[in-house]
């Protein structure tokens, strides 16, 4: 079956312009989390939904972070006003309650954000 | 708080000899400990995890890690390597938050095998 996808697979931004990178869960998956890995460094979370509800944010950088699952399926995260410094792929990973304690999380391709 | 060290940030191995990348935790309650592997311009797949279970943990593709709490190690291991197993390795602990797995990556391990 189809994987979590995310597109664009490439954004090039120049600093200053808003982005929005969006994220397609597995079909069903009731969790969605958006992960931010600069280059040479592992994933770090960013935020977390659990069907439309935003229930952990902590992790988002700024205020110029913002992301939205309105109908419980697919993501968009936005930066507003992008920096130098939000250069990084952003990875969207989601999972499904049910199947057992300690839930996989699938992850997609990643968006690569590069700006200039 | 959790997290984890990958004590090797890039290692080598010669095609059909072991696999050994190193991992050590920080935990304050008993964690949930998993592998993951990350191809270039693919994304991240789970090799295996940990979850109070078993203290030998078999994942896909021959690889196999063991939970040594005496240690706070969870070391990734895998016989003989091939070829294909050429990429970025991370170590992640995770704490249950709101009911779902919250995850601390480390810092990777990059795998090269020489041919």
């Amino acid at each position: 079956g189809a994987g979590v996808s995310q597109s664009p697979r490439y954004k090039v931004a120049k600093r200053g312009q808003d982005v929005a990178l969006r994220c397609d869960p597995i079909s069903g998956h009731v969790s969605l989390f958006w992960y931010q890995q600069a280059l040479g460094q592992g994933p770090e979370f960013l935020t977390y939904f659990q069907n439309e509800a935003q229930l952990d944010k902590s992790g988002l950088p700024s205020d110029r972070f913002f992301a939205e699952r309105p109908e419980g399926s697919v993501s968009t995260l936005k930066i507003q006003r992008t920096q130098q410094e939000d250069s990084a792929v952003y990875l969207c990973a989601s999972s499904s309650p049910g199947q057992g304690y300690s839930y996989e999380q699938y992850f997609g391709p990643g968006t690569r954000l590069t700006v200039t | 708080a959790q997290s984890v060290t990958q004590l090797d940030s890039h290692v080598s191995v010669s095609e059909g000899t072991p696999v050994l990348l190193r991992c050590n935790y920080s935990s304050s309650y008993s964690p949930s400990l998993f592998w993951y592997v990350q191809h270039p311009n693919k994304g991240l797949q789970l090799l295996l995890k940990y979850t109070s279970a078993a203290t030998l943990v078999k994942g896909i593709n021959g690889f196999e890690a063991e939970f040594k709490k005496s240690e706070t190690s969870f070391h990734l291991t895998k016989p003989s390597a091939h070829m294909s197993d050429a990429a970025e390795y991370f170590c992640v602990v995770s704490h249950i938050d709101f009911g779902n797995e919250k995850l601390t990556f480390g810092t990777g391990t990059r795998l090269t095998i020489i041919p």
